[in-house]
């Protein structure tokens, strides 16, 4: 059965304090795995795809690495605008754009 | 970037009632829309794929005589609620992916919170 699992829940960072999120994926032929950040009340917003292992993807203080069981996502010197809900999704084999969503890892980046 | 507008983005209901909730992409051609569902401190769970001009494809364990699903064009699906109940109360969120794009980087809407008295 394909998985996400996500880890930490919940993290909270000083401004600054670089550190990373996890997920770790069981799914029968990736075909992509996807970060996503959801701010409360909010529909999620694409951040990153990665396609293969080794890949990295990077975006302002958000870089995303791929192996072939996980991906992290490292923020370096967070802002507290960086708060918010981080989610990773796979998609698996077949033509279609279905995703299947971890838990998410709660970020707050506290002044 | 591309939009999905969802309305409303907040509905209260009576049980019982019925609710529809709009999905649209206001910049792109999506030939295929997800409708999801998020419990609070929950993740994001695929309850139906909608594609255009052909009847949706629900994921196992959701009613699809409860959650009718309508595909009419290329730029707005429908969401109704039939009969709700409180236990339907929830965050219901559309993702859209553009039309001969076949990749998981949707467009997601910004959410309906339904509420069932």
């Amino acid at each position: 059965e394909d998985q996400v699992t996500q880890s930490p829940e919940a993290l909270r960072l000083q401004e600054g304090e670089s550190s990373s999120l996890n997920c770790s994926y069981t799914v029968s032929g990736l075909r992509g795995l996807f970060w996503y950040r959801q701010d409360p009340g909010k529909g999620p917003e694409f951040l990153f795809t990665l396609y293969s292992a080794g890949e990295e993807k990077e975006k302002e203080r958000l870089k995303a690495t791929l192996t072939k069981k996980e991906s992290f996502l490292h923020i370096t010197a967070p802002k507290p605008e960086d708060s918010a809900t981080y989610l990773c999704a796979v998609q698996g084999p077949g033509n279609t754009g279905k995703l299947i969503f971890g838990q998410g890892t709660t970020l707050q980046v506290k002044p | 970037g591309a939009v999905v507008s969802q309305h409303p983005s907040w509905v209260i209901c009576k049980s019982g009632t019925s609710v529809k909730i709009e999905c649209r992409s206001l910049d792109f051609q999506a030939t295929t829309m997800f409708w999801y569902r998020q419990f609070p401190k929950q993740s994001l769970m695929l309850m139906a794929t909608s594609n255009e001009g052909s009847k949706a494809t629900y994921e196992q364990g959701v009613e699809k005589d409860k959650f009718l699903i309508n595909h009419a064009s290329l730029t707005l699906s429908t969401l109704t609620v039939t009969s709700a109940h409180p236990e339907d109360s929830s965050f219901y969120i559309c993702s859209a992916q553009y039309r001969g794009l076949n990749t998981g980087e949707l467009f997601f809407g910004e959410g309906s919170r339904l509420t069932v008295l």
